[in-house]
């Protein structure tokens, strides 16, 4: 299948610091999508993106679509401790079905 | 309004015995995936439908798992007979077909031993 790999693994920064995280594919996709998982529960969608080259903003989130359509990437602004989680980005390429990144988990030290 | 409702939440079993874990997807949506987490593997897709129509089961890993879908609002998988290995969060999630934004449930967190 699709291999999707996300960086950095995990992070660890103080409450208040600008966050990062990226998605690189080896194929194209049409579609990226990015999700948070809390412990013990489901990913929750916070993000799509469906063209080439779209910033498309939620709150204090901020995702892109890689030109290429290989990578996309996820910006928080200001974190809080809620935003502790693991990341997972996801890419649809022609089918119905998603393809999942690995994660990045976050720390958010008061 | 209710998303992803999925029964149970946890399930510990023994070896052997069958295991059936169930989902209502959001009403409305009319795809369905059963999706499976585990720490090595990451999130897997095992199978989904589209219409109540099994579209992909290359991701069920044997033919001890199962899946069914008889009508638009109710789901089951199963494993018969289960193994220690199949320990793992199963969750499921639903869309509308066509539209690749995914609404996860709860998941059920299987412990085999």
């Amino acid at each position: 299948g699709q291999q999707l790999n996300q960086s950095p693994q995990s992070m660890f920064i103080q409450e208040g610091e600008d966050v990062s995280m990226n998605c690189t594919s080896s194929s194209i996709f049409n579609t990226w999508l990015w999700y948070k998982q809390d412990p013990g529960e489901g990913p929750v969608l916070l993000i799509a993106l469906y063209k080439a080259g779209e910033l498309t903003s939620n709150g204090r989130l901020t995702a892109q679509f890689g030109i290429t359509r290989k990578d996309s990437f996820l910006n928080i602004s200001a974190s809080i401790p809620s935003d502790v989680g693991i990341y997972f980005c996801a890419g649809q390429a022609g089918a119905n079905n998603l393809f999942f990144g690995t994660g990045t988990r976050l720390t958010v030290i008061p | 309004d209710a998303g992803v409702i999925q029964s149970p939440r946890h399930e510990v079993t023994e070896m052997g015995q069958e295991v059936t874990l169930r989902c209502k997807p959001i009403s409305g949506h009319n795809s369905l995936f059963w999706y499976r987490q585990t720490m090595m593997r990451g999130l897997e897709l095992l199978i989904y439908f589209n219409n109540n129509v099994p579209i992909d089961d290359s991701g069920m890993p044997e033919d001890r798992f199962s899946a069914k879908m008889p009508n638009a609002s109710f789901s089951t998988l199963k494993i018969q007979p289960s193994e220690p290995r199949d320990s793992a969060v199963y969750f499921c999630a639903s869309s509308l077909q066509g539209n690749y934004e995914q609404y996860f449930g709860p998941g059920t967190r299987l412990t085999v031993t």
